[in-house]
């Protein structure tokens, strides 16, 4: 059960578009079209941005998407804004267990 | 409005117990798997278990296997998590979540701190 594998830090400017990647093995994300993305700001619960690997949630600004090759997950905000400075998590479907990346801090410059 | 109030946490010494809960109101419990997800201080999220919504099956990640339980009930509107054999790498903020379009509602978490 190791953890899926992030970047530990990403960065853009304002308006820029930044991706982060999550890579797993052909048991997890390879192997199941539930990869879900969640960001969390400190101190606060996590607030998921993307399921199912493309899915957006009600609410969810359409900067957001998802994507996914083989065993890699992909997660690309575009348009960026201070707000989306945070951490960012993949998560992914594991048969009957679920397993995170392990985090991806986005600095907006 | 979905919301999921953990309860419980706490400070505990190595090798003792102590049992979480997870109240949850504006949806029907009775219809959702749910989930426990810890975050150690400053470190990332690992998920911990899951039940069904009947609590018929139930898993846990290697690290707290025959350790953890988690259960329900389903009439309370309450997930549960028991921790025992606790050690000082169980610290953390624990998370319930509701499994839903992704993990939909989070809980605010309930901090765990295992110390002598």
């Amino acid at each position: 059960q190791s953890a899926l594998t992030q970047p530990r830090s990403v960065s853009g400017s304002p308006g820029q578009s930044v991706t982060i990647s999550c890579t797993g093995t052909s048991s997890d994300v390879g192997g199941y079209n539930y990869v879900s993305w969640y960001r969390q700001h400190p101190g606060k619960a996590p607030k998921v941005v993307i399921y199912d690997v493309t899915e957006r949630p009600s609410g969810v600004p359409d900067r957001f998407s998802g994507s996914k090759s083989g065993n890699t997950a992909s997660l690309t905000i575009s348009g960026l804004q201070a707000e989306d400075e945070a951490d960012y998590y993949c998560c992914s479907y594991a048969g009957n267990s679920l397993i995170f990346g392990g985090g991806t801090k986005l600095t907006v410059l | 409005e979905v919301q999921l109030v953990e309860s419980g946490g706490g400070l505990v010494q190595p090798g003792g117990s102590l049992r979480l809960s997870c109240t949850a109101s504006g949806f029907t419990f009775s219809s959702f798997r749910m989930h426990w997800v810890r975050q150690a201080p400053g470190k990332g999220l690992v998920w911990v278990s899951l039940i069904n919504s009947d609590g018929s099956n139930t898993n846990y990640a290697d690290s707290v296997k025959g350790r953890f339980t988690i259960s329900r009930d389903n009439a309370k509107n309450t997930l549960y998590l028991q921790m025992n054999t606790l050690r000082a790498e169980d610290t953390g903020v624990y998370f319930c979540t509701r499994d839903y379009l992704g993990l939909g509602y989070w809980g605010q978490g309930t901090l765990v701190s295992v110390s002598s």
